[in-house]
């Protein structure tokens, strides 16, 4: 069964806490990304990595980091220094010039 | 940057009748173009694309055109129904690895 798995489903911080965020694919994507959602708006570029040990800040990649030491994953961490981190958190990879697929989210609540 | 217009940011049809969605793009080598349909609480999914070398495609009650001379393409969807009551995004393709999105339609079906 191919696709995109995301853990946890739903997760809460409390104040100066980091959070890991897991995404694994088994689709042998090279491209992966995260993309943040507040409620009711669209989807904002967090990070994306192309290959294995590189990646590149998207648009609000401020108080997140990442790492991509293998294909099949890219976790994100929420560190205390993102202020306002509620929002629905969604994983994506891709086949370059293809279709993006989207793991189920996670959605992290701040306490 | 790149960037990608869509509108209207909300849209209101009767069921049974037709919807009509549009996009308007500014990178000129874009040659990818998915439409994806989010419904509430989940993770958006790809309905439909088209590529550069192709001017129209139907799936069934969903069509999209491209008209590359304008970078604009629309997602056409024909006798509405209930299930079609969702939020769409365009997007698309920039160095063949991003694809930039544009801010979503919430589509809404009175019934």
């Amino acid at each position: 069964d191919g696709g995109i798995t995301q853990s946890p489903k739903y997760l809460f911080r409390k104040e100066g806490q980091n959070v890991t965020l897991s995404c694994e694919q088994n689709l042998n994507h090279d491209a992966m990304y995260w993309y943040r959602q507040d409620p009711g708006q669209g989807l904002r570029l967090i990070y994306y990595s192309q290959i294995v040990n590189d990646f590149q800040k998207g648009d609000i990649a401020e108080g997140y980091s990442v790492s991509r030491e293998k294909k099949e994953s890219f976790p994100l961490t929420v560190t205390s220094a993102q202020k306002n981190p509620t929002a629905f958190y969604l994983c994506a990879s891709r086949r370059q010039g293809y279709e993006q697929f989207f793991g189920p989210g996670t959605r992290l609540t701040v306490l | 940057g790149e960037n990608v217009e869509q509108h209207p940011s909300t849209l209101s049809v009767q069921e049974g009748d037709s919807a009509v969605i549009k996009c308007t793009y500014s990178d000129s080598a874009s040659n990818y173009f998915p439409w994806y349909k989010q419904e509430l609480g989940k993770r958006p999914q790809l309905i439909i694309d088209i590529r550069s070398n192709v001017g129209e495609k139907k799936d069934q009650r969903i069509a999209v055109t491209l008209n590359k001379t304008a970078k604009h393409f629309s997602l056409h969807i024909t006798e509405t129904q209930p299930e079609d009551s969702a939020v769409y995004f365009c997007a698309a393709d920039y160095s063949n690895y991003q694809l930039i999105w544009g801010a979503g339609t919430k589509l809404i079906i009175k019934p």
